[in-house]
């Protein structure tokens, strides 16, 4: 959905680094979203966000961290990656307002820590 | 473990055929359900949802039923094409409210043979 991007798409790095991914969204939702996505699993959430100045830990939160930049914007850094970081990275976004309160997902960030 | 889950986890059919994927969730409390396709490559997309006040919900070429007694989901597929072959993932929400925190089941891969 190109309403909701992340960069980079796709990510190799050492263990030890620090990553940052970034979500930008021009939806105007104010509800923002990581998760992670592994081979034969699920997704499983990371952290969310009802509005800038409101975040939350997921059911996977170590290891992580977030920053609500902006409503269209949600970082998430791993400060020092590890190789079982390695995933397929999504954010989503959905509306408090109106009827639709469907999570969009962006394309994914793909991330290989060696 | 996971409370939504998938009885299989590939199915392969014919082109024109219908498919049915099933998935079985645990959770008495949980209130909305939604399935996603997932394509190769891409993030996860919004099918069709429904609510536990109602058993059957459709959308084009696509119907969900929900069946609160067995705790079973289903989304079936009619005239299934080419296009249709991705993953498909169940979710189920438990916030008793606002769709913000899904739990979502293994995947099924569905694949359809010209």
């Amino acid at each position: 959905d190109a309403d909701v991007t992340q960069t980079p798409r796709n990510r190799i790095t050492k263990t030890g680094k620090r990553i940052m991914l970034e979500c930008s969204q021009t939806k105007g939702h104010d509800r923002m979203y990581w998760y992670r996505q592994d081979p034969g699993l699920g997704l499983r959430l990371i952290y969310y966000s009802f509005d800038v100045k409101d975040i939350n830990k997921g059911e996977i939160s170590d290891g992580y961290s977030v920053s609500r930049q902006a409503q269209a914007k949600f970082s998430l850094s791993l400060e020092s990656a590890i190789p079982n970081q390695t995933a397929l990275y999504f954010c989503a976004t959905s509306s408090t307002s109106g009827a639709d309160d469907t999570q969009y997902f962006g394309p994914g960030t793909r991330l290989t820590v060696l | 473990g996971e409370s939504v889950g998938l009885h299989l986890p590939t199915l392969s059919v014919q082109e024109g055929d219908n498919s049915i994927i099933n998935c079985a969730y645990s959770n008495s409390a949980s209130d909305y359900f939604i399935w996603y396709k997932q394509e190769s490559g891409k993030g996860p997309q919004f099918i069709i949802d429904i609510r536990s006040n109602m058993d059957k919900r459709q959308g084009q070429r696509v119907t969900v039923l929900l069946n609160k007694t067995v705790k079973h989901l289903s989304l079936q597929i009619a005239a299934t094409q080419p296009g249709d072959s991705a993953v498909y993932f169940c979710a189920e929400n438990r916030s008793g409210g606002s769709n913000y925190k899904l739990t979502f089941g293994k995947g099924t891969l569905l694949t359809v043979n010209p």
